[in-house]
């Protein structure tokens, strides 16, 4: 089975301060993790992810994460918060042998002027 | 690389009718995905195909939903007899298929619809 927590429904950050959006999961077998970002109104876009290798993922934008086997943990991070990544953030867990990705309910990132 | 494609973007229908839903994936992608998102939740796994191929399907679609990939291009999703429960945002996504395992996958805008 396969589930995604993220533990803080609303992280809020003042522009150019860093910023950390949470995720522990669950899967069996060897994780596959993404993020992705949601504007309103709009589809899910693609930010990172990890399949193996280096524990921290550069992706767009200038987000990062940082696989954390032991504690199943897979964090969201930016050094310096725009205004305009507000949005809502999910983390979406996978494993060998699926297909399908298992969100959460997501994280709203606020960051203010 | 023009991305998912989506229509109709928006769907208004009452409880009863039947609605069609189209996903264009990105052209050379082998495989898509359905997703049901309604209001404050994130998305649920529907159905994926491996081109025409449909390989899994979720227990949350019932009998009234169907979907085809009937060429391996692009695909329909159908709902009959619609219920006000299926008002939520219907997205496609689309990937590769070039790799083994799971890969990333690229989202359409969705199709949101309201059944009254």
């Amino acid at each position: 089975a396969q589930s995604v927590a993220q533990p803080e429904d609303q992280v809020n950050v003042a522009e150019g301060n860093p910023l950390t959006v949470k995720c522990t999961y669950s899967v069996s077998g060897n994780p596959y993790l993404f993020w992705y970002v949601q504007y309103p109104n709009r589809g899910l876009q693609f930010l990172l992810k990890y399949i193996t290798g280096d524990n921290l993922v550069k992706g767009s934008y200038g987000f990062e994460a940082e696989f954390n086997k032991s504690q199943t943990s897979f964090h969201l991070k930016k050094p310096s918060a725009l205004v305009s990544d507000s949005a809502l953030y999910f983390c979406a867990p996978t494993s060998t042998g699926f297909q399908k990705l298992v969100f959460g309910t997501g994280t709203r990132l606020l960051v203010s002027p | 690389d023009t991305g998912v494609s989506q229509n109709p973007r928006h769907k208004i229908t009452k409880r009863g009718q039947n609605v069609t839903f189209r996903c264009d994936p990105i052209s050379e992608h082998n495989r898509l995905y359905w997703y049901r998102q309604t209001l404050g939740q994130g998305p649920e796994f529907l159905t994926y195909f491996q081109n025409e191929a449909q390989l899994e399907k979720s227990r949350l679609l019932s009998d009234r939903f169907s979907a085809e990939r009937p060429k391996g291009s692009f695909s329909t999703l159908e709902i009959q007899r619609t219920e006000q429960g299926d008002s939520a945002m219907y997205l496609c996504a689309s990937s590769s298929g070039l790799a083994g395992g799971p890969e990333t996958q690229y989202f359409g805008p969705g199709t949101r619809l309201l059944v009254l």
